[in-house]
C-alpha cells in the first residue's frame, strides 16, 4: 500500500534552518510528484511547491522562493524539503503529498506531517 | 497568487444536505477543470474526497459529489453522517505548475 512516511518533529531557532524528509513505499517514486503544504495552528493549508523526483525538476510558490529547496534522493525513495531563514510564522505542521491525476492537481497521499516549531 | 474563497462554516442535520462553494478566478477555478476537494478530521492529514471538479476517488462515498460553474466550484454532502464533520478544503491548478488551496469550511453535523 502507498505510504509516505515523514521525519520526526522539530524545534528550531529564527535564522535557522529546517530540512524535513518524506520517504515513499507502495509505488514507483520517481512516477508521481510530490508536493508540500503547510498547516499552521487553528489555519488552512497552504501549498508550498512541487518536486519531480524523476528529473529533479521543481517549482516553488512565490511566497517561498528564494527560502525552499525541494530535493530527492531516487536510491531510497525520499523527497526532502528544507525552509531556510526560519521565522515564527512558520511554526507549522508540514506535509508532504503525492500528486497524481491530470496536471498531477490530485493529492492523493499524504504523509503524517512534522510539526516544525520555531522559538527562542 | 490568492487562497481561493470558501465560507468559514456549514451545517446541516443529519441526512440532510450541504453544500460548499470555492470561488477562485479566471486563472485558477474558471481555468482549468482541475478542482480537487479534500476532507480533514482533527489532528489528521487531509484526505481527497474529489478531484477533476466531480470524479471520486475509490473508497470514497457516493454522497460526496463536486460541480463547478465559472469561477465557483462546489462541494455537496448528501445524507449528512456525524463522521461527516470535518474542515473541508478545495483547491485548485492555477497554471504554470502552480496549486492553490482554499481557505476552508467547518462542517458542522447538528
Amino acid at each position: 500500500q502507498v505510504q509516505l512516511v515523514q521525519s520526526g518533529a522539530e524545534v528550531k531557532k529564527p535564522g535557522a534552518s529546517v530540512k524535513v524528509s518524506c520517504k515513499a513505499s507502495g509505488y514507483t517514486f520517481t512516477s508521481y510528484d510530490i508536493n508540500w503544504v503547510r498547516q499552521a495552528t487553528g489555519q488552512g493549508l497552504e501549498w508550498m511547491g512541487w518536486m519531480n523526483p524523476n528529473s529533479g525538476n521543481t517549482g516553488y510558490a512565490q511566497k517561498f522562493q528564494g527560502r525552499v529547496t525541494m530535493t530527492r534522493n531516487t536510491s531510497i525513495s525520499t523527497a526532502y524539503m528544507e525552509l531556510s531563514s526560519l521565522r515564527s510564522e512558520d511554526t507549522a505542521v508540514y506535509y508532504c503529498a503525492r500528486g497524481w491525476g491530470a496536471a498531477a492537481a490530485a493529492f492523493d497521499y499524504w504523509g503524517q506531517g512534522t510539526l516544525v516549531t520555531v522559538s527562542s | 497568487q490568492s487562497a481561493l474563497t470558501q465560507p468559514p462554516s456549514a451545517s446541516g442535520s443529519p441526512g440532510q444536505s450541504v453544500t460548499i462553494s470555492c470561488t477562485g478566478t479566471s486563472s485558477d477555478v474558471g481555468g482549468y477543470n482541475y478542482v480537487s476537494w479534500y476532507q480533514q478530521h482533527p489532528g489528521k492529514a487531509p484526505k481527497l474526497m474529489i478531484y477533476e471538479v466531480s470524479k471520486r476517488p475509490s473508497g470514497v462515498p457516493d454522497r460526496f459529489s463536486g460541480s463547478k460553474s465559472g469561477n465557483t466550484a462546489s462541494l455537496t454532502v448528501s445524507g449528512l453522517q456525524a463522521e461527516d464533520e470535518a474542515d473541508y478544503y478545495c483547491s485548485s491548478y492555477a497554471g504554470s505548475n502552480d496549486y492553490v488551496f482554499g481557505t476552508g469550511t467547518k462542517v458542522t453535523v447538528l
